[in-house]
C-alpha cells in the first residue's frame, strides 16, 4: 500500500535553532518528493522537489535529503526564524498520483 | 497575480444546502484538483480533471461534482451539505506530467475555501 508517514507530528523549537523532520514513504514506482511549507490558513507551497538521482537540495535556509534505497526524506531547517512556524507536508508521487504524508506542525518561539 | 485562485475563502452555511465552489489557474496548467484538508490536516485527494476527463475518481459521496468549464477552471459542487463537509477544500493546479519535475511551479495549490456546515 502506498503511504507516506512524517515524524514528529509536532514539533517546537526556540528561534535560530535547527531542526529536521523526517519523511518516510512506500510509495511505488516512486517519481519524484516535494516537500510543502502550509502556513496557518493558507495553501501549501512547495520548498522542495526531488527526483531518483537527486539525494540533496536546497532552498534558502531549507535543506531536503533523499535516500531512495531505504525509502527516506528530511527537511533541515538551519537557524529558524519565527516566520517559520508552519505545517510540512512531504509529498511522493509516481508521476500521475501524489501520496500526501500527515504534515508536521512546526512552532518556532522566541 | 494569484496563480491558482479559490473563491469564496470562507462559506458558512445549513445542512441539507446545496453550494459551489469556484477554483481558476491561471498557469496554463492542464490538470487541476481537489483535495479535501480534515481537522487532523491531512490533504485527501477528491477529484482531479485533465484536458475536462475525469483521472482520479476517489472514493467521495457522489454528493460532490466537480464541473470544469475550461481548462482554466474546475468548479466544485456539492449538494445536501452534511456536518461531515465541515473542512478545508482546496484547488492544485499542475502541468503535464512532462515538464512537472522542472517547472518551477509543479503542483500549485490555491488558498483554501474553510467549509462550515451548521
Amino acid at each position: 500500500k502506498n503511504q507516506v508517514e512524517q515524524s514528529p507530528q509536532s514539533l517546537i523549537i526556540l528561534e535560530g535553532k535547527n531542526c529536521t523532520l523526517q519523511c518516510n514513504y512506500t510509495v511505488s514506482p516512486f517519481s519524484n518528493l516535494r516537500w510543502y511549507k502550509q502556513d496557518t490558513g493558507r495553501g501549501p507551497v512547495s520548498l522542495t522537489i526531488m527526483t531518483f538521482s537527486e539525494n540533496t537540495k536546497s532552498n534558502g535556509r531549507y535543506t531536503a535529503t533523499l535516500d531512495a534505497d531505504t525509502k527516506q526524506s528530511s527537511l533541515h531547517i538551519t537557524a529558524s526564524q519565527l516566520s517559520d512556524s508552519a505545517s510540512y507536508i512531504c509529498v511522493v508521487s509516481t508521476g500521475n498520483q501524489f501520496y500526501f504524508g500527515t504534515g508536521t506542525s512546526l512552532t518556532v518561539i522566541p | 497575480d494569484t496563480a491558482v485562485s479559490q473563491t469564496p475563502k470562507y462559506l458558512v452555511t445549513q445542512m441539507g444546502n446545496d453550494k459551489s465552489i469556484k477554483c481558476e489557474q491561471n498557469l496554463g496548467h492542464d490538470t487541476m484538483y481537489w483535495y479535501k484538508q480534515d481537522s487532523k490536516k491531512f490533504l485527501k485527494i477528491m477529484f482531479s480533471y485533465n484536458n475536462k476527463e475525469l483521472i482520479i475518481n476517489e472514493t467521495v459521496p457522489n454528493r460532490f461534482s466537480p464541473k470544469s468549464p475550461d481548462k482554466a477552471h474546475l468548479n466544485l459542487h456539492i449538494n445536501s451539505l452534511e456536518l461531515g463537509d465541515s473542512a478545508v477544500y482546496f484547488c492544485a493546479s499542475s502541468p503535464p506530467a512532462r515538464d512537472r519535475i522542472h517547472s518551477n511551479y509543479g503542483y500549485t495549490f490555491g488558498s483554501g475555501t474553510r467549509l462550515t456546515v451548521v
